[in-house]
């Protein structure tokens, strides 16, 4: 079974400009996150979808992040205009449902440098 | 209180060592909890998942102790290979859609 799989694996753009990333979580999984991780921090929540629906993105910077997730299987989260301390590794991961007892499956990451 | 609190470390230990991390929560109502090992580098990936009083895995061991709202992470006969951050994970308070992940207890095992 493929896991959760993101791309691009690293990124380096300067500052203002936009930046996208794409997940692809496991199939049938209902449930995707994005997370961003800082260094030496965990990973905090920006966005949940369960399936197509956005169901909870009040930790997402709405002023220039985006995120969709179209036909409730693939997302891509995006950045415009980038930030330095947007600069972290950004995180999609995926679980059969929402709800206590289901753990995440994460992809490797996206690691987004801005400069 | 934090929502998920553990000491940063890190825990330098021998190979063969026993070892204990813990993590204190704030959410009372938590019911089920997870650890998570995370590789430089790497994305996170479940070690274990504990529920009621804990749970047992070959060499690891977590525990979960409702009263004083912490849970523990014991690992016996350290190998070099557990070398990693090991990320406590609990149920947000505001509901169990959402977990929330420590910052990490950092492991190094040296020969």
């Amino acid at each position: 079974e493929a896991g959760v799989v993101q791309s691009p694996r690293y990124k380096i753009i300067e500052k203002k400009q936009p930046v996208a990333f794409w997940c692809n979580p496991i199939s049938g999984h209902n449930t995707l996150y994005w997370y961003r991780q800082n260094l030496g921090q965990g990973p905090e929540l920006l966005i949940r979808y369960e399936n197509e629906e956005a169901v909870d993105d009040s930790q997402l910077p709405k002023d220039r992040f985006s995120a969709e997730r179209l036909k409730g299987v693939d997302s891509t989260l995006k950045i415009q205009p980038a930030e330095l301390g947007d600069s972290a590794v950004y995180l999609c991961a995926s679980s059969l449902m929402a709800g206590q007892g289901y753990g995440y499956t994460f992809g490797s990451g996206t690691r987004l440098t801005v400069v | 209180r934090k929502e998920v609190e553990q000491d940063p470390g890190p825990f330098n230990v021998p190979e063969g060592a026993t070892v204990a991390f813990n993590c204190t929560y704030s959410n009372s109502a938590s019911q089920s909890f997870f650890w998570y090992r995370q590789d430089c580098r790497k994305e996170p990936k479940l070690l274990m998942s504990v529920y009621s009083s804990g749970n047992e895995d070959g060499r690891f061991t977590a525990q979960l102790n409702r009263a004083s709202q912490y849970i523990s992470l014991l690992i016996r006969d350290s190998k070099l290979s557990d070398s990693a951050t090991y990320l406590c994970v609990v149920p947000s308070p505001g509901g169990y859609n959402k977990l929330i992940f420590g910052a990490g207890t950092r492991l190094a095992v040296h020969p």
